[in-house]
C-alpha cells in the first residue's frame, strides 16, 4: 500500500522568508502524481502545485516550487517570499495515474507566518 | 466556478443516533468521495464512488454507510453514531475524463461533526 508521510506537524516563517515543507512516501508504481493541498482556516482545500512522476522538471508555480527526488521518493514543497496569506496547512498527496483516482494523504504540516 | 457543497458546517448529534451527512456537486463528475480528518492523522478515505449507485470502501469504512442513488449527490451515514466518531468530514469529487494532469480533485468545506 502506498504511504505518504510527513515528519514535520508544525513549521514557523518570517514574512518575506523561504521555507520548505518535506515529504516521503512509499510506492512500488513507477506511474504517478504527487500534489501539495493547502486548508487554510477556512477549511477549504486548494491545490497548490502538481507533479507528475514522469516529468524530471520539478513543477513551479509563482512562489511555490517542489523538489522531486524521484529514487529517494521525496517531494518537498518550497515558499518563496512568505506572506500572511500562506499560513494554513499543508497536505501531501499521492496518487496511481490509473483505476479510480483515490489519493493518499499525509498527516500535515501547520505553516505559521511570523509578521 | 466549480462548487462541492456540504449540507452542514457544523453538526452535533447524540450517540446512538443515524446520522446523513449530505454532499452536492455541479461539475457533472463521475467520481465522488468521503474523507475523515483528525488532527495528526490527515484526511482518510472512508468511502469512495464512481458511479450512480456505486461504491467501494476506501481505508477506514467501519461505522459508516454510503448512498449515491443520483450522480451529483453522495450521502455518508453513520448508522449509530460514537464518541470516536467526531470528527472534520470532507467530501471531494473528480473526472476520470479529465485525469490527474488537468483537474485535481474538487473538496468541499467540511463538516465538523460533534457525537456527545
Amino acid at each position: 500500500a502506498q504511504t505518504v508521510t510527513q515528519s514535520q506537524p508544525e513549521m514557523s516563517v518570517q514574512e518575506a522568508e523561504t521555507v520548505t515543507l518535506s515529504c516521503t512516501y512509499d510506492t512500488s508504481e513507477s506511474d504517478y502524481y504527487l500534489f501539495w493541498y493547502k486548508q487554510p482556516p477556512s477549511r477549504q482545500m486548494i491545490l497548490v502545485i502538481r507533479q507528475e512522476a514522469y516529468k524530471q522538471q520539478n513543477a513551479t508555480e509563482n512562489r511555490f516550487s517542489v523538489n522531486f527526488q524521484k529514487a529517494a521518493k521525496s517531494f518537498s514543497l518550497k515558499i518563496s517570499d512568505s506572506q500572511l496569506g500562506d499560513a494554513a496547512m499543508y497536505f501531501c498527496a499521492y496518487a496511481a495515474n490509473f483505476g479510480n483516482e483515490k489519493l493518499t494523504f499525509g498527516t500535515g504540516t501547520r505553516l505559521t507566518i511570523i509578521p | 466556478d466549480v462548487k462541492v457543497t456540504q449540507s452542514s458546517r457544523y453538526l452535533v448529534k447524540r450517540t446512538g443516533e443515524k446520522v446523513f451527512l449530505e454532499c452536492v456537486q455541479d461539475m457533472d463528475h463521475e467520481n465522488m468521495f468521503w474523507y475523515r480528518q483528525d488532527p495528526g492523522l490527515g484526511l482518510r478515505l472512508i468511502y469512495f464512488s464512481y458511479d450512480v449507485k456505486m461504491k467501494e470502501k476506501g481505508d477506514i469504512p467501519e461505522g459508516y454507510s454510503v448512498s449515491r442513488e443520483k450522480k451529483e449527490r453522495f450521502s455518508l451515514i453513520l448508522e449509530s453514531a460514537s464518541t470516536n466518531q467526531t470528527s472534520m468530514y470532507l467530501c471531494a469529487s473528480s473526472s476520470p475524463r479529465q485525469g490527474w494532469s488537468n483537474q485535481p480533485q474538487h473538496f468541499g468545506d467540511g463538516t465538523r461533526l460533534s457525537i456527545l
